[in-house]
């Protein structure tokens, strides 16, 4: 497999459940994103790790829960989730540039369908 | 408040003619610039990039321009092909926040034969 792969690309789920999403990357990549799309709004970053650093956006609510076990795999662990977190999860990769005169693009997944009833 | 803005939420354009696509920022610290390309249920693809120290930047039939005093880039497509429909993404980088883009909303470009 190459690329940015993601799993599931449906998810539907009530407000009790928990699920996670899972990412993982083939690009020998050593930053992993979570980015957040909802319908007719830009792409939101939710988090980062890099550099085993992780970096958050603080509106993110605490019912996402983001975990980085290596540089390849990247999960987003769900729980009591609400109607309007419904939206596509989108996963990235990319060389972090810091320290580096190359400027290295995201690469994105295919993305997780999410739907909260 | 949106950083980075794309206005034109669509465009058509007929096949063999240019496409331009325009985005505005606010940020002055932005120091790069990418254009990503996504069709239906696909993630985005990266498209080509302009770094803020060049004005032009030119890949095939993409090219990007940067007005750093405008706060301006846009993208033109010569010629537009129908494979090139999809929503268009602008993306820009702070020059001290790592990888961390952030996005415009998007023009999505209609390319009729």
């Amino acid at each position: 497999e190459t690329g940015v792969t993601q799993t599931p690309r449906h998810l539907v789920m009530g407000m009790t459940n928990k699920k996670s999403l899972k990412c993982e990357q083939h690009l020998g990549h050593n930053a992993m994103y979570w980015y957040k799309q909802s319908a007719k709004k830009p792409l939101e970053l939710m988090f980062v790790y890099s550099l085993e650093e992780r970096v958050e956006n603080n509106s993110v609510p605490s019912r996402f829960s983001p975990e980085c076990p290596n540089s390849s795999h990247l999960f987003l662990h769900l729980h009591t989730l609400q109607p309007e977190d419904s939206a596509l999860y989108l996963c990235a990769s990319s060389q972090d540039p810091r320290g580096s005169s190359y400027n290295s693009p995201l690469h994105f997944g295919n993305g997780t369908r999410l739907t909260v009833t | 408040d949106q950083q980075v803005k794309q206005n034109s939420p669509s465009l058509s354009v007929q096949e063999g003619r240019i496409s331009i696509l325009n985005c505005d920022y606010t940020n002055s610290m932005f120091d790069y610039f990418l254009w990503y390309k996504k069709y239906p249920a696909e993630g985005p693809t990266f498209l080509i990039s302009i770094s803020s120290i060049k004005d032009k930047n030119e890949d095939g039939r993409f090219t990007v321009f940067l007005n750093k005093s405008a706060k301006h880039l846009s993208l033109h497509i010569v010629p537009s092909q129908p494979g090139d429909s999809a929503v268009y993404f602008c993306a820009a980088r702070h020059n001290n926040a790592g990888n961390m883009l952030t996005f415009g909303g998007g023009t999505r470009l209609m390319v009729k034969p």
